[in-house]
């Protein structure tokens, strides 16, 4: 069957740490994946796209890797900060734009202590 | 700023009840989405409009749903005979053709049916 697993359990980091979130997928060939923020009550924020041919893709503090072969997607927050707190979704699009239709993870909820 | 809008923000509704929504993209995106969300999951594509013509639609999608996009600008999402299992976030999207696969969120309505 098809699935989009990311972390299943909140990730809480100290604040000035490095969040890492992953992206696993299968059975399906995404042309590209995104990263979108969420806060609550609030519809998903566009962060970050890459890829099939890209490998890494960086904006600011934040990261993003793409592994095929492993079916997998890491995304960085470097520095972080309280105000990155929220959740995090990764995205698949298989139609390499035809559509721009996504397909999303449950998403991951991100704590970044003080 | 002009983002993608959407109204209402909040509605409860009886069970039985027909809701609409309504989604007003960026202007000149000629793509425009309907995504649910439940609590703890993420987005779940329902229909995509190209212009005026809707293209796809998901199986999420039960005949008790339609939605419009008459002149390719706003579009409406009607619900008819809701029941409880429609208490959900109803999310729009848009994108132009070029956006290089990018699609922008609006905040959302919610429904809670009772």
């Amino acid at each position: 069957s098809q699935k989009i697993e990311q972390n299943s359990e909140a990730l809480n980091i100290q604040e000035g740490k490095t969040a890492t979130l992953t992206c696993n997928y299968t059975n399906y060939s995404p042309a590209y994946l995104q990263w979108y923020r969420q806060d609550p009550g609030r519809g998903p924020v566009f962060l970050l796209l890459i890829r099939e041919n890209e490998k890494e893709k960086r904006k600011e503090r934040l990261k993003v890797t793409f592994d095929t072969t492993l079916k997998q997607s890491l995304f960085h927050i470097t520095a972080s900060q309280p105000a990155d707190s929220a959740t995090y979704l990764c995205a698949l699009g298989e139609d390499g734009g035809a559509t721009n239709k996504l397909i999303f993870g449950t998403g991951t909820l991100l704590a970044v202590q003080p | 700023d002009t983002g993608v809008s959407q109204d209402p923000r909040h509605k409860i509704t009886k069970r039985g009840q027909n809701v609409t929504f309504r989604c007003d993209p960026i202007s000149e995106h000629n793509r425009l989405y309907w995504y649910r969300q439940t609590l703890g999951q993420g987005p779940e594509f329902l229909t995509y409009f190209q212009n005026e013509a809707q293209l796809e639609k998901s199986r999420l999608l039960s005949d008790r749903f339609s939605a419009e996009r008459p002149k390719g600008s706003f579009s409406t999402l009607e619900i008819q005979r809701t029941e409880q299992g429609d208490s959900a976030m109803y999310l729009c999207a848009s994108s132009p053709t070029s956006s290089g696969n990018t699609i922008y969120f609006g905040e959302g309505s919610w429904l809670t049916v009772v």
